[in-house]
């Protein structure tokens, strides 16, 4: 089974500002890798796909970059809507498995 | 309007037996792949049982494997997770979600709170 590792665990930041989050796979997962973000009380969205295409009526802001087993998700202004749960998950090799999660709060 | 409305969670003691059920509308549900989702309190997203766009194929977790069930029926739109020999590790929100063309999972139901306790 693909381990993902996701860094930081919490990310503190402010409105406005850039967001950097990291997810390492334990082996390559070429680009099968996705993006969601998820707020309690609400279902999941898949922000990126393929690792770095956006899904449907994702804003701009967010982008993903990477392949084999270094990925990151990249939101370059911080909209107060932003700040969330944010998990990778992996297609490549069965089982499908997710990163164990970022928190993205407002400073 | 896009949704998937998840149903039948709620409060079971250990050694029980739940059905969850995932209404799907406004998108196409037939042929294509679903999968439950899992969440733990505190901890983050587990894959839990697949089942391929015709039926014929499924998959489940080892945690819940010969103790969970996954099925679909085209013909309501719905997927279904039967639960049985519930443990207090299930305990979690359950999430159904299409997985899309891209393999990746496109649509996301609001969960379902299950709790195993007694």
């Amino acid at each position: 089974e693909i381990v993902l590792t996701q860094s930081p665990a919490t990310l503190s930041l402010s409105p406005g500002e850039r967001a950097t989050l990291s997810c390492r796979a334990s082996q390559t997962v070429t680009s099968y890798l996705a993006w969601y973000q998820h707020k309690p009380g609400q279902a999941p969205r898949l922000l990126i796909y393929d690792a770095s295409n956006r899904a449907t009526g994702i804003p701009a802001r967010f982008s993903g970059s990477g392949s084999g087993t270094d990925f990151t998700l990249t939101i370059s202004s911080l909209e107060p809507e932003d700040f969330a749960f944010y998990y990778c998950q992996q297609r490549y090799n069965w089982p499908p498995t997710f990163g164990q999660g970022t928190r993205l709060e407002i400073k | 309007e896009v949704q998937l409305v998840e149903s039948g969670g709620g409060l079971v003691q250990p050694g029980g037996s739940l059905r969850l059920s995932c209404v799907v509308s406004g998108l196409t549900f037939s042929g294509y792949e679903m999968i439950w989702v899992r969440q733990a309190p505190g901890r983050g997203l587990e894959w839990v049982s697949y089942i391929t766009g015709s039926g014929t194929t499924v998959y489940y977790a080892e945690s819940v494997k010969g103790r969970f069930t996954i099925s679909r029926d085209d013909a309501k739109n719905s997927l279904y997770l039967q639960m049985n020999s519930l443990r207090g590790d299930d305990t979690a929100i359950y999430y159904c979600a299409r997985e899309g063309t891209s393999y990746f999972l496109d649509y996301w139901g609001q969960g379902a709170l299950v709790t195993v306790s007694s």
